[in-house]
């Protein structure tokens, strides 16, 4: 059966800080691999998907980053951290095409002060 | 810009009725749909996903769809207080290997 990881579960961070998030999935092929992030009561905003290994394509401009160096793996960076960063960091897989259904990872809870 | 629409809510319904939660989208072309729970805190979790007009039974769940309308619905029936949670409709953005989804709406079931 397939797993995803995120870590960490939890992180705190000042301005101006730099960021690494990781998120894995066991038991899948070729997934498409994509990185959310949901603020406080909001909703979820869909901040890079990537379809193969060095395939990204970012949704919102900011100044965040994705890279996917293995196929089963997705890692959102930043090099200086807002306070608008703040939220809770979710990845998600799917297999195209076969149920297009996304299943998510536990998420990461990212506070920026 | 394709777009998902929910009611923000709460819809507050008490246990053991029906909720009924409801969820309109703009592209016309969109042939897959979902529903999510989130509880506060955690991720998503997949309910059910429907392609086909019509209803589609999942034990307490049902989601209906109707694409003439770009109406999608999820009844829960006997509301228990575990059911309250946000729940989030998603659509499949066609032609981009993505989901939209919508802001949620936010559930309450009280004893």
């Amino acid at each position: 059966s397939q797993t995803i990881h995120q870590w960490p579960a939890t992180l705190v961070q000042p301005v101006g800080s730099p960021l690494s998030l990781e998120c894995t999935v066991e038991g899948t092929s070729n997934p498409n691999l994509y990185w959310y992030r949901q603020a406080a009561g909001r909703g979820l905003q869909l901040l890079f998907y990537s379809v193969g290994i060095g395939q990204i394509s970012s949704e919102v401009p900011q100044n965040l980053s994705a890279s996917r160096p293995q196929d089963r793996q997705f890692i959102l960076s930043s090099k200086k951290l807002l306070l608008s960063d703040s939220g809770f960091y979710l990845c998600a897989w799917s297999v195209w095409l076969a149920e297009d259904t996304q299943y998510f990872g536990p998420g990461t809870r990212l506070t920026v002060l | 810009q394709k777009e998902v629409e929910q009611n923000s809510g709460p819809l507050s319904v008490p246990e053991g009725a029906i909720a009924s939660l409801n969820c309109t989208y703009s592209d016309r072309g969109s042939q897959s749909f979902f529903w999510y729970r989130q509880y506060s805190g955690k991720s998503p979790e997949l309910i059910m996903f429907i392609y086909s007009n019509g209803d589609k039974e999942d034990g307490r769940f049902t989601a209906q769809l109707n694409k003439a309308s770009q109406y999608v619905s999820l009844l829960i029936r006997d509301s228990q207080p575990s059911d309250s949670a946000t729940y989030l409709c998603a659509v499949v953005d066609t032609g981009f290997q993505k989901l939209v989804f919508g802001t949620g709406t936010r559930l309450l079931v009280s004893p």
